[in-house]
């Protein structure tokens, strides 16, 4: 157990629809980072927060958008979905300075 | 994008065999670290080198790293069955954001 927290588990839904995928990172971690692994394009970056504010981005669509609140949790949004949406979608999080993230067990979002 | 690129994409073998999965990446990188992953699960971090670094040994594992060649190879000695899974690398070049290649399985059979 890495200590990171994703919620749902599983998520069903059809196009269309907007969906939000919640992640509670480790006590402490002020860096969480989403990415989704997809059967074609594989493990992808999405964006990487820390202490609240956006740090980096990766390929993101712009259907979608997170953030990061207060008390550090984050969300990811994910709107207007299309099949090719379908795809496990994993937080990670990490404390200031550290070079390896702790992921968490992911989202799988199937996308009817 | 993929930065990293492994071989073989699969590799079975038997308990007890080693088991040798490599990476190639293409631009220059901080660290380079290797993950495992059980069938759909979450990621587990399993070694970092860093660019300074030739050779790293954790237990049973132990990585190697060219940066000269951009590449780096992850060896697995004495495997068991508990090792099957998808093995991946991933380098980091600028923040702390990895790049992950495409992956290996590897399935170890009693």
């Amino acid at each position: 157990d890495s200590g990171v927290t994703q919620t749902p588990k599983h998520l069903i839904t059809a196009t269309g629809q907007r969906v939000t995928l919640r992640c509670s990172p480790r006590s402490g971690d002020l860096s969480v980072y989403w990415y989704q692994q997809s059967l074609d394009q594989g493990l992808q970056f999405l964006i990487q927060y820390y202490n609240g504010e956006e740090r980096a981005k990766g390929n993101i669509l712009e259907r979608f958008s997170a953030q990061q609140f207060p008390d550090l949790h984050s969300e990811l949004n994910l709107s207007s979905l299309e099949l090719g949406d379908s795809a496990l979608y994993f937080c990670a999080s990490s404390p200031h300075g550290a070079l390896a993230p702790y992921f968490g067990p992911g989202t799988r979002l199937t996308v009817l | 994008s993929q930065q990293g690129e492994e071989d073989p994409q699969a590799l079975s073998i038997q308990e007890g065999e080693n088991a040798t999965m490599n990476c190639s990446y293409k631009t220059s990188i901080n660290n380079l670290q290797w993950y495992r992953q059980n069938s759909g699960r979450g990621l587990v971090h399993l070694i970092l080198i860093r660019s300074n670094e030739r050779e790293k040994h954790s237990g049973r594992l132990r990585v190697t790293l060219d940066t000269s060649k951009k590449s780096s190879s992850l060896l697995i000695t004495a495997s068991r069955a508990a090792d099957t899974a998808s093995y991946f690398c991933a380098t980091v070049s600028g923040y702390s954001t990895l790049t992950f290649g495409k992956g290996t399985m590897l399935l170890v059979s009693p």
